[in-house]
């Protein structure tokens, strides 16, 4: 089983709409969250980071943390054509080592 | 401010060659990680250096992987001798803290 799961998608919404993107895990241990932002042919760009559970907002995203199900979230506002890129999760475990989701393709329609 | 860069940005050799990639981390960063993505599979740590030691290399597959970062400025990681399973992304970070790690573009590194 891995230690992080994410639904690889691809996720297809209009312009304008609400995006909600998800990410469950297995090990209770991890402290540090991330979300990061990967266009094609790119590295990835973090986002956001919070630590343990609670919500984190940025402009149009916002990072959400729920512990006790082990699920993490983030959503995006009045989502952009220039949003289309691939999010992906991760996460720090006791060794300080990311562990990451596999990514979420999302695709913006004009 | 430059960003991460990784040199060469897309490498193709035969197994059993031997290939070095390059990282030049943000100038100041002590931190350096290397990661590699595997087609299909997620993006996986294989080691992190602060300054020139290495701090953590339990994620380095197998000794024909050898990272180095001479002087604490860039960094190598030496593939030899490649096999297929080499085949993948290997993506370069470097940080101030151990949060927020920047990444560079990436080599693409196809053994056929």
């Amino acid at each position: 089983q891995k230690e992080v799961e994410q639904d690889p998608g691809p996720l297809s919404v209009p312009e304008g709409a609400i995006v909600s993107l998800n990410c469950t895990y297995s090990n209770s241990a991890f402290q540090y969250f991330m979300w990061y932002r990967q266009y094609s042919r790119k590295g990835p760009e973090l986002l956001m980071y919070t630590y343990s559970s609670g919500n984190k907002e940025d402009g149009r995203f916002t990072a959400q943390v729920d512990k006790s199900s082990k699920y993490i979230s983030l959503f995006i506002r009045d989502s952009q054509p220039s949003d289309s890129a691939t999010y992906l999760c991760a996460m720090k475990n006791s060794n300080y080592q990311l562990i990451w989701g596999a990514g979420t393709k999302l695709i913006i329609k004009p | 401010e430059a960003g991460v860069t990784q040199f060469p940005s897309h490498s193709v050799i035969e197994k059993g060659q031997t290939v070095t990639l390059r990282c030049d981390p943000i100038s100041g960063h002590d931190n350096l990680y290397w990661y590699r993505r595997v087609m299909g599979k997620e993006i996986k740590f294989l080691l992190h250096f602060v300054k020139e030691s290495k701090q953590d290399e339990s994620g380095m597959p197998n000794n024909r992987f050898l990272a180095e970062r001479t002087g604490g400025t860039y960094s190598t990681l030496k593939v030899q001798p490649a096999e297929l399973e080499d085949s993948g992304v290997y993506f370069c970070a470097s940080s101030k803290n151990s949060y927020e790690q920047y990444f560079g573009p990436g080599t693409r590194l196809t053994v056929t």
